[in-house]
């Protein structure tokens, strides 16, 4: 089946510095994939939709210059975490969808958990 | 703005008791409806889906789910629960209006004592 992988799983990093976390799809393309962020006994709140080889598409609210996306291949997505603070602390999801069978269904990652000191 | 509710936060139930966890969305749209799983310590696993057809859903794990247009509902059930579905449960929208973007309900978290 279709599998998404996040690394890395867990990162502490110092208040102010960046964090880069990866979310690979590793047998399928996608051209597009969903960074969500999760916080402790809520629900996911999508962030940014990120399409290969054009910019991301941020929702309201969310910082494009604080949460840097890139999705440079069709099996690769970033989230960089720049200037990151405490508040930022949270687990941090990806999805991916099947660009070749187009089904409106997204397979996620096991999540990124960024805690900053 | 889009939403979708689910009105149990959390469910506590013995083991061999029947599950309903009630999803509604606000949408007026064609949607596309989702039922995800999250396990302790692991990541979201698609349970069951609505694209279209017949209203009723089987899904893996004994689940199931029934879109009902008129109520906006689209709520999940499974007869005789164990332990091991004890998780969280999310139930999720996409709107092809909107996008196709995943929208997620509050969740719930389901205890079954053994």
């Amino acid at each position: 089946g279709a599998v998404v992988s996040q690394h890395p799983s867990r990162v502490i990093c110092k208040s102010g510095t960046s964090v880069k976390i990866e979310c690979r799809s590793l047998d399928f393309q996608a051209t597009t994939m969903f960074w969500y962020r999760q916080f402790p006994k809520k629900s996911l709140m999508l962030m940014a939709t990120s399409n290969e080889g054009s910019k991301a598409t941020y929702e309201q609210g969310v910082e494009k210059d604080k949460f840097l996306i890139n999705h440079a291949s069709l099996t690769l997505s970033t989230l960089t975490v720049t200037s990151a603070h405490p508040e930022d602390s949270s687990f941090y999801i990806c999805s991916a969808r099947d660009s070749v069978l187009a089904l409106d269904e997204q397979y996620f990652g096991p999540g990124t958990r960024l805690t900053v000191t | 703005a889009q939403s979708v509710s689910q009105h149990n936060h959390h469910v506590i139930l013995s083991e061999a008791a029947s599950l309903e966890l009630g999803c509604n969305y606000s949408y007026g749209g064609t949607v596309n409806l989702f039922w995800y799983v999250q396990y302790p310590g692991q990541h979201l696993q698609l349970l069951l889906k609505y694209f279209s057809g017949d209203p009723l859903v089987k899904g893996i794990k004994g689940f199931e789910a029934e879109f009902i247009k008129s109520k906006f509902s689209f709520n999940l059930r499974k007869p005789s629960v164990q332990w091991s579905d004890t998780a969280e449960y999310f139930c999720a929208v996409t709107l092809k209006a909107a996008g196709n973007k995943l929208t997620f309900g509050g969740g719930t978290r389901v205890l079954v004592k053994p």
